[in-house]
């Protein structure tokens, strides 16, 4: 139990769409980063939110793209949704002085 | 681009034997190292971090680093059928964004 949750668990959409994924931090935790996990594969780094701005970015598309809320918790946007976007997308959240993270349970996002 | 390289397994391990899991990096500046376990179907967890080379035992798991050789590795002693998972290895790459290898999958065989 790592205090990191995630909403919703599981969810379907069809290609075009568009999908928002929600995130609340570990308490004292004020950085939240997103990651996403095709099958068979690490997470992969999408971006990180500190201080309701994003600090750093994978090689994601700008289609995906992210907030942060002053009460630290964070949404994952993905507009036009494609196929390969099918995956578990990942919260973590840690302090801005360390380097530890910790996930949440993650949304299984299915794209058809 | 920053690399974590871990071969895929899966590595078959008996019960009660030590399971030795590898990880190598590219980036020479990296300064913080984690292992996770996921479970099939779950998030990872955080089993061990470790930022000084050497070695760094927690209970049955045992983490060590080689920033010279650029390597990371963690090993398990008296595995159990419980510790069957994916092994993934983390490496900081600065200002807390974590880069994950592919994972090791991790059998241990009764």
């Amino acid at each position: 139990e790592t205090g990191v949750t995630q909403s919703p668990t599981h969810l379907i959409k069809t290609r075009g769409q568009q999908v928002t994924l929600r995130c609340s931090s570990q308490s004292g935790h004020n950085t939240v980063s997103w990651y996403q996990q095709a099958l068979g594969q690490g997470p992969q780094f999408i971006f990180q939110y500190y201080r309701e701005e994003e600090n750093g970015r994978g090689n994601f598309p700008p289609r995906f793209s992210g907030l942060q809320f002053p009460n630290y918790s964070s949404e994952l946007n993905v507009n036009a949704l494609e196929l390969d976007d099918s995956a578990l997308y990942l919260c973590a959240s840690s302090t801005n002085w360390g380097n530890t993270i910790y996930f949440g349970e993650g949304s299984w996002l299915t794209v058809v | 681009q920053k690399e974590v390289e871990q071969n895929s397994g899966p590595l078959s391990v008996p019960e009660g034997a030590i399971a030795s899991l590898n990880c190598t990096y590219s980036d020479r500046v990296s300064q913080s190292f984690f292992w996770y376990r996921q479970y099939s179907g779950k998030s990872p967890e955080l089993i061990m971090s470790i930022y000084s080379n050497g070695d760094k035992e927690d209970g049955r798991f045992t983490a060590q680093l080689n920033k010279a050789s650029q390597y990371v590795s963690l090993l398990i002693r008296d595995s159990q059928p419980s510790d069957s998972a994916t092994y993934l290895c983390a490496v900081d790459c600065g200002a807390s964004k974590i880069i994950f290898g592919s994972g090791t999958r991790l059998s241990i065989r009764p």
